[in-house]
């Protein structure tokens, strides 16, 4: 079947540096794509991988490694508005997503 | 970037009635959508592709006679709760891409919240 894993909630602090794992076992792969979600809303696209290696968009970064089945988003310089969770999906072979259960991210002052 | 809308954004009905939830891609056409379920403090559940044209598609253990979807232009899809239970209150959510293919971002919509009473 396919599966994805990631932490069910992690707390960090502000100000510091937090680092989200995420392991996939999908049929193919298309690509990796990190979501925020705050509670009551919409998810929102963070990051999307789809070679090996890290791809940096500002305090947020993702890596990749494929033969790992292996992701992690890197949130730096922690704000208090980063408290949400954080979703990892997979595009499959059929460019479905599938979707980790999302990892709860608590940041304290 | 491509704009997703839903409405009505909450929804408060009575047990046995249908609501109709509407999907919008506002500025590019969606061959394809996708309707999603959350629960409180759960992960995104996949109910069901929609695709324009044709017939929806749904995942296991959706019942397709109860979450009826309708892809009738490329730019609306509708998932229409029938005969609502307290236990279908829940947060649905639409998402969208022009290709699922070689356009990789899905968009989402801002979500409706559906409360049975």
């Amino acid at each position: 079947g396919q599966n994805i894993d990631q932490p069910t909630e992690m707390t960090a602090t502000e100000g510091a540096i937090v680092q989200i794992n995420c392991t996939y076992q999908t049929s193919g792969f298309n690509g990796l794509f990190w979501y925020q979600q705050h509670a009551g809303e919409a998810p929102t696209f963070l990051s999307y991988n789809v070679l090996d290696g890290l791809e940096e968009k500002g305090r947020f970064s993702s890596f990749l490694s494929r033969s790992k089945g292996y992701s992690y988003l890197l949130l730096k310089e922690l704000q208090m508005k980063d408290s949400a969770s954080y979703l990892c999906a997979v595009k499959d072979s059929n460019y479905q997503l599938i979707w980790g259960a999302g990892t709860k991210l608590i940041i304290k002052p | 970037g491509a704009v997703v809308s839903q409405h009505p954004s909450w929804v408060i009905c009575k047990s046995g009635t249908s609501v109709k939830i509407e999907c919008r891609s506002l500025d590019f056409q969606a061959t394809t959508m996708f309707w999603y379920r959350q629960f409180p403090k759960q992960s995104l559940m996949l109910m069901a592709t929609s695709n324009e044209g044709s017939k929806a598609t749904y995942e296991q253990g959706v019942e397709k006679d109860k979450f009826l979807i309708n892809h009738a232009s490329l730019t609306l899809s509708t998932l229409t709760v029938t005969s609502a239970h307290p236990e279908d209150s829940s947060f649905y959510i639409c998402s969208a891409n022009p290709r699922a293919e070689d356009f990789y971002e899905q968009y989402f919509g801002p979500g409706t919240r559906l409360t049975v009473t």
